[in-house]
């Protein structure tokens, strides 16, 4: 069973700066997912990372699969990023369910 | 929109009765959906898998009579929990998966349930 660790699990920091929310995984993946939660619930889909790197506006995902690490940046940071950040990984194909980190709640004062 | 549609979103049903969860892809077929659960607190953890046509898997630890899964058609797969007690009291979420995107996975709103 694939243990998904990530760092910090909370994190309090002013607008506009950089933030870096670590994620590392024990077994071999598929496919690693950066996932938004919002204090409702709700669940984005933020990234699927197989290997390198994406971005999407404000957001940059990297992954290492030889060190078994993926990090997930946001730059110029915005109150609106306050959300719980999680980290999710797939072993199989697409039949096989995720398994995810404990999340990292992040807070953005303005 | 919702890719993925729940419902409902919140329900509070009475110990000893039974509660269904819908989870709808709107606008793609499905043959594999997940079903999660979150307590306070904590992570999300996958419940089991539903197979379109055929029997749900369920994780280790879930309690397959408990926790009835079906998956009858290629857009929509139920959720019931019956007998419910206070302690199955929790956040529940299901996923699917979007072929045309790259298998990108999408989430319904989630339905949080109260057993009083």
């Amino acid at each position: 069973k694939n243990e998904v660790e990530q760092s910090p699990q909370n994190l309090t920091a002013q607008e506009g700066e950089f933030i870096t929310i670590n994620c590392s995984y024990s077994v071999g993946i598929s496919a690693l997912h950066w996932l938004q939660q919002h204090p409702g619930g709700g669940i984005v889909s933020l990234f699927m990372l197989s290997s390198g790197k994406k971005k999407h506006g404000r957001l940059i995902a990297t992954i290492n699969i030889q060190e078994k690490h993926s990090s997930l940046h946001i730059t110029a940071s915005h109150p609106r990023d306050s959300a719980v950040y999680i980290c999710a990984v797939r072993s199989g194909g697409g039949a096989d369910g995720l398994t995810f980190g404990k999340g990292t709640h992040l807070i953005i004062q303005p | 929109g919702a890719v993925v549609s729940q419902h409902p979103s919140r329900v509070i049903c009475k110990s000893g009765t039974s509660v269904k969860i819908e989870c709808r892809s709107l606008d793609f077929q499905a043959t594999t959906m997940f079903w999660y659960r979150q307590f306070p607190k904590q992570s999300l953890m996958l419940m089991a898998t539903s197979n379109e046509g055929s029997k749900a898997t369920y994780e280790q630890g879930v309690e397959k009579d408990k926790f009835l899964i079906n998956h009858a058609s290629l857009t929509l797969s139920t959720l019931t929990v019956t007998s419910a007690h206070p302690e199955d009291s929790s956040f529940y979420i299901c996923s699917a998966s979007r072929p045309s995107e790259g298998n990108t996975i999408y989430f319904g709103e989630g339905s949080w349930l109260t057993v009083v």
